[in-house]
């Protein structure tokens, strides 16, 4: 069983266009996450949801807006996609420990093309 | 965040111990050092975490130096399947109360195996 799932793998359209990119995860998990890396290769956190509730968004154009129905997953919306969107798109889930820093488990990744 | 250093590349012989670095000199009493790793087009994956003494798992072992200024995460026996970029990361788990604190990638050692 996959523990973090994400649709589509592959993403390719047009400038101007709204898309989605869903994220599940079956691990019972509390908190859930959007990570961005860019054609250099670097990671960077996006969007932070604990128990269905936005707690981190790191300096994301509002184009960008995540969707959290239940706890088990965190969908993105992009609208209006921009060339520099072009990126591979990681969601990632962890459980909500006090006390420690527990581990993250990553989705296998959504290549976004924007055209 | 407290920042950290490691070497852009570097290169093993397969089944021999492999030891990657990591500075942390501003590292703070509430920082955990932790360990992910990223294989060729997958997300990335926890690998190991500690605090003050050194760890071992079923993937790696982490030595952190008395001073915690440094760390070292250590392959004992180098196989291809280990060819990925590695990531030293703190995270403050004061920061959000709990353990989901958000990583922050750095841009990682990049390990070839050589077979």
């Amino acid at each position: 069983d996959t523990a973090v799932s994400q649709t589509p793998k592959y993403l390719v359209t047009q400038m101007g266009n709204d898309k989605s990119i869903k994220c599940e995860q079956n691990l019972g998990h509390d908190t859930m996450y959007w990570y961005k890396q860019d054609s250099k290769k670097f990671l960077k956190i996006m969007f932070s949801y604990n128990n269905k509730e936005l707690i981190i968004n790191e300096t994301v154009p509002n184009r960008f807006s995540p969707k959290s129905p239940d706890k088990a997953h965190l969908n993105l919306h992009i609208n209006s996609l921009e060339l520099g969107d072009s990126a591979v798109y990681f969601c990632a889930s962890s459980h909500d420990v006090r006390g420690d820093s527990y581990e993250q488990y990553f989705g296998p990744g959504t290549r976004l093309t924007v055209t | 965040d407290a920042k950290t250093t490691q070497p852009n590349s570097m290169e093993s012989n397969e089944e021999e111990p492999v030891h990657l670095p990591c500075n942390h000199s501003t590292i703070s009493g509430t920082d955990y050092i932790h360990w992910y790793r990223q294989l060729p087009s997958q997300g990335p994956e926890y690998v190991i975490h500690g605090l003050t003494s050194n760890v071992n798992n079923r993937m790696a072992s982490l030595a952190i130096a008395e001073d915690r200024k440094s760390s070292t995460l250590i392959l004992h026996r180098a196989t291809l399947r280990d060819a990925a970029v590695y990531y030293c990361i703190l995270r403050d788990f004061r920061i959000y109360q709990s353990g989901n604190t958000p990583l922050v990638f750095g841009k990682g050692t990049r390990l070839s195996v050589i077979a």
